[in-house]
């Protein structure tokens, strides 16, 4: 079945490094490809997307690429921040299906 | 205030007993999913629904049922089937189809004792 993989499934990075969680996934019929970001004991919250006709999408220090040749997809969070360390989840979804990865966790270390 | 509402926030069972977890939103939102939590394992599909009367089953329905009687509500019911049931549970609506952005309720976490 579909499914989608997201990697590392933790990430330490200094403040003000950048950050990027890479996932892939396997339906060819995926056409959007969102990013969650859940603090704990919250729920999760959109923090950017992208859809299939897109190569870059961009939001102050937060990216997103698409490469749907290789069926893959990256966030990128530049000049990171104490309030970035959470957990971040990716997307991918067709027609019906709204699936996500397993989650990466993120701590920006002061 | 529009949203979408879990309750209860946690949840205790007893081995054995069938559990519902409620969901509603007013949002107008078609569609409306179910996941479950695990630690390392993120969110997984449960059930979908995209229309009232009409659902499907998602990665790991089994030992789970829903119903979609009113746009508004996806109750999820945790049944005695299902061999390990505590995790965290989120729900979550879109307004029509799966291109578009998720809401999600706050959580239920049940836990089996």
């Amino acid at each position: 079945g579909e499914n989608v993989e997201q990697h590392p499934s933790t990430l330490s990075v200094q403040e003000g490094d950048s950050a990027v969680i890479k996932c892939t996934y396997s339906d060819s019929a995926s056409n959007y490809f969102p990013w969650y970001k859940q603090e704990l004991g919250k729920r999760p919250q959109l923090i950017i997307d992208i859809r299939s006709n897109v190569g870059e999408k961009k939001d102050q220090r937060i990216a997103v690429t698409l490469n749907k040749t290789a069926k893959h997809f990256s966030l990128h969070i530049t000049e990171t921040q104490p309030e970035d360390s959470a957990v971040y989840f990716c997307g991918s979804s067709g027609t019906y299906k709204y699936i996500f990865g397993t989650g990466t966790r993120l701590k920006v270390l002061a | 205030d529009g949203g979408i509402t879990q309750s209860p926030k946690y949840l205790f069972r007893k081995e054995g007993q069938n559990v519902t977890l409620s969901c509603e939103q007013n949002l107008n939102h078609d569609a409306m999913y179910w996941y479950r939590q695990d630690p390392g394992q993120g969110l997984r599909l449960i059930y979908y629904s995209q229309i009232v009367n009409d659902f499907q089953k998602g990665d790991i329905a089994e030992g789970y049922s829903v119903s979609r009687e009113k746009k508004e509500s996806f109750p999820l019911t945790v049944t005695s089937a299902q061999k390990n049931p505590t995790a965290f549970y989120l729900c979550a609506s879109t307004i029509q189809g799966a291109d578009t952005e998720a809401f999600f309720g706050q959580g239920t976490r049940l836990t089996v004792v």
